[in-house]
């Protein structure tokens, strides 16, 4: 039962482009939604996150958006860099607040 | 500050023998996860623990798994007659109290435990 969904494995930007990273849930319990960025052999880094209660949240090159009629959340990076090459993980959390349910993944990859 | 601290980083074991993986949580943080992330998945909730306390361990296998973070030392998770289907990333993240899985929470680097 995956209720947190990160559809694309992959994803390949050139350097300076948008990087857009998709994420879908089907717990309408869910009211906290976190972005972690993780390098091999390495912990995921928290990134950008958003309350149910907001459709959109920015910081600096990383905004995060919120449809929550969707179960949809996506994470826009711009411009992207390589340094930004890496897994993004999308997880959500509900009433148990120690708990995250994250997502597969989506390793991005951007091209100088 | 020295961030979240887990020990040992590789660990292999046989099958059949006992795994113990240590989480140092960051200095003022009370609220410890164990996190897992098999091969090609992502990661998955294990256990919440306070001092002393086990607050949610919903994500936990039934058998051989347990967890404690005592008054005193690292949190310990224990996983006993390791089988080959055990072997994963594990993760540790703590928290200062009241703030749980959000902004606050930060990741150690995990331990990789391989059985053979």
């Amino acid at each position: 039962d995956q209720q947190v969904k990160q559809n694309s494995p992959s994803l390949s930007v050139q350097e300076g482009r948008i990087s857009i990273l998709n994420c879908d849930y089907t717990n309408s319990m869910f009211d906290y939604f976190l972005w972690y960025k993780k390098y091999p052999a390495e912990g995921p880094t928290f990134l950008i996150s958003i309350s149910s209660i907001k459709d959109k949240n920015e910081d600096g090159r990383f905004t995060v958006f919120l449809n929550k009629s969707a179960k949809h959340l996506s994470l826009h990076i711009v411009p992207s860099q390589p340094g930004d090459s890496a897994v993004y993980f999308c997880a959500a959390r509900g009433t148990s607040y120690g708990k995250l349910t994250f997502g597969q993944g989506t390793i991005l990859t951007v091209h100088p | 500050n020295a961030g979240v601290m887990q020990n040992p980083r590789h660990l292999v074991r046989r099958r059949g023998q006992e795994a113990r993986l240590r989480c140092s949580p960051m200095k003022g943080h009370s609220h410890v996860y164990w996190y897992r992330q098999l091969p090609e998945e992502g990661l998955k909730f294990m256990v919440y623990l306070q001092k002393e306390n086990i607050i949610d361990e919903s994500g936990m296998p039934k058998e051989r798994f347990s967890a404690e973070f005592p008054k005193e030392g690292p949190s310990i998770l224990r996983i006993q007659q390791v089988v080959r289907g055990d072997s994963a990333a594990y993760f540790c993240a703590s928290s200062p109290p009241r703030s749980a899985m959000n902004t606050e929470a930060f990741f150690g680097q995990g331990t990789r435990l391989t059985v053979v």
